[in-house]
């Protein structure tokens, strides 16, 4: 079974601080994800990774980057946390880049923005 | 505006009854829909997934219907168990992009004992 683990469950953060959100998958998955889940909003894609340091603008990615330097590890950065970055951060992976491969998804990561 | 809408939050549901989730979407480029069960402290795992040139997809006791003419997909699930309970979410891919899933907001489902 493909495994992607994010390495905190829980997170509080002051605003303004430099947050770092880790994600490994042990599958050797192509393509990396991270969303944001929001009550009432669904799952909303922030960055996609297709490939070791590459990366693609998702449908929110102000206010984040990312950092993929090794092909089984992804990286969310809020550069500068704001109160609005509050929210539940998933990230998945995929086999391939086909738009109909299944994700494979973390447990998440509540952040708390105070 | 959200192209993948699920209108009901939550839905409660006799252990053993039919369980219907539904789901509209507004794009009609979307040509490939999913869904995924989400239970607390855990992620998202994908249920079962359709193709817009099929209209119905069964996976044991999971069936996708899928109605083009009316943008709208319904997940049944029959019989309801109680390890069915979980939020459940719609997502839907569009022809013209290589990997955007678009999700719905969930439907938390209570299947009762």
């Amino acid at each position: 079974d493909v495994k992607v683990t994010q390495s905190s469950r829980y997170l509080v953060k002051r605003t303004g601080e430099k947050v770092f959100l880790e994600c490994v998958q042990d599958m050797d998955h192509e393509n990396m994800f991270w969303y944001r889940q929001d009550p009432g909003l669904g799952l909303r894609l922030i960055y996609f990774s297709y490939d070791v340091k590459m990366k693609e603008k998702g449908d929110i990615p102000e206010g984040y980057s990312v950092s993929r330097e090794k092909k089984e590890r992804f990286s969310l950065i809020l550069e500068s946390a704001s109160t609005n970055q509050t929210s539940m951060y998933l990230c998945a992976s995929s086999l391939s880049g086909g738009r109909r491969e299944k994700l494979f998804f973390g447990s998440g990561t509540q952040l708390s923005v105070l | 505006d959200q192209q993948v809408k699920q209108n009901s939050p939550s839905l409660s549901v006799q252990e053993g009854r039919i369980s219907i989730l539904n789901c509209d979407y507004t794009n009609s480029m979307f040509d490939y829909f999913l869904w995924y069960k989400k239970y607390p402290a855990e992620g998202p795992t994908f249920l079962i997934s359709i193709s817009s040139i099929k209209d119905k997809n069964e996976d044991g006791r999971f069936t996708v219907f899928l109605n083009k003419s009316a943008k709208h997909l319904s997940l049944h699930i029959v019989p309801s168990q109680p390890g069915d309970s979980a939020v459940y979410f719609c997502a839907a891919s569009a022809m013209d992009s290589s990997y955007k899933l678009i999700f719905g907001s969930g439907t938390r489902l209570l299947v009762r004992p």
